[in-house]
């Protein structure tokens, strides 16, 4: 089955520490997300990538690195930059942007 | 500023009456819109879209209108059934436009509960 695979589904983070969530897609997609959803609020765009070895700053892309050398691949590093890094962390991607996105299942990031 | 308005966080129906979710935006460049469904601890799941140049469109229990005049877009579910409970996320995209005004902006959500 195609679809998204996010890994792991919790991570803990010590302060100070990078952390790197990882992102698979099997569906062929050429672009792909990272997004941020906090208790009660709506899902914050990262960064996204329409094309492999391209990418682009989101709404809060502050504190937070990506990757893209692969199509099927993801990465998004949670930076120490990142000062207030405890939320979900949702992947998705699309054939092109604008289009229906489909989602992983989620990470969920905790400091220690 | 919030350009994808979901006003209702909440919202409690009785199972088999109707569902009634509302969003409204303020860019006037949205061209494009989608509904998606999420429960606890998932990603959204993507439910149904609409084209500006349409103002319905149905996919089973699901409908959603769009009213461009008003910049308001409304999600229909009837009839309502308890695992129709989660937050419904509304979506919108200047998709013409492409790159990164192509992206998806998402409202706050709202979270529905339908009781038996």
């Amino acid at each position: 089955d195609g679809g998204i695979t996010q890994s792991p589904k919790y991570l803990f983070r010590k302060e100070g520490q990078n952390v790197t969530l990882s992102c698979e897609q099997n569906l062929n997609h050429d672009a792909m997300y990272w997004y941020r959803q906090d208790p009660g609020q709506g899902l914050r765009l990262i960064y996204y990538s329409q094309i492999v070895n391209d990418f682009q700053k989101g709404d809060i892309a502050e504190g937070y690195s990506v990757s893209r050398e692969k199509k099927e691949s993801f990465p998004l590093t949670v930076t120490s930059a990142q000062k207030n890094p405890t939320a979900f962390y949702l992947c998705a991607s699309s054939y092109l942007t604008g289009q229906p996105q489909h989602f992983g299942d989620g990470t969920r990031l905790s400091i220690l | 500023d919030q350009q994808v308005k979901q006003n209702s966080p909440s919202l409690s129906v009785q199972e088999g009456r109707i569902s009634i979710l509302n969003c409204d935006y303020t860019n006037s460049m949205f061209d494009y819109f989608l509904w998606y469904k999420k429960y606890p601890a998932e990603g959204p799941t993507f439910l149904i879209s609409i084209s500006s140049i349409k103002d319905k469109n149905e996919d089973g229990r699901f409908t959603v209108f769009l009213n461009k005049s008003a910049k308001h877009l409304s999600l229909h579910i009837v009839p309502s059934q308890p695992g129709d409970s989660a937050v419904y996320f509304c979506a919108a995209s200047a998709k013409n436009y492409g790159g990164s005004q192509g992206n998806l902006i998402f409202g706050k959500g709202t979270k529905l509960s339908v009781k038996p």
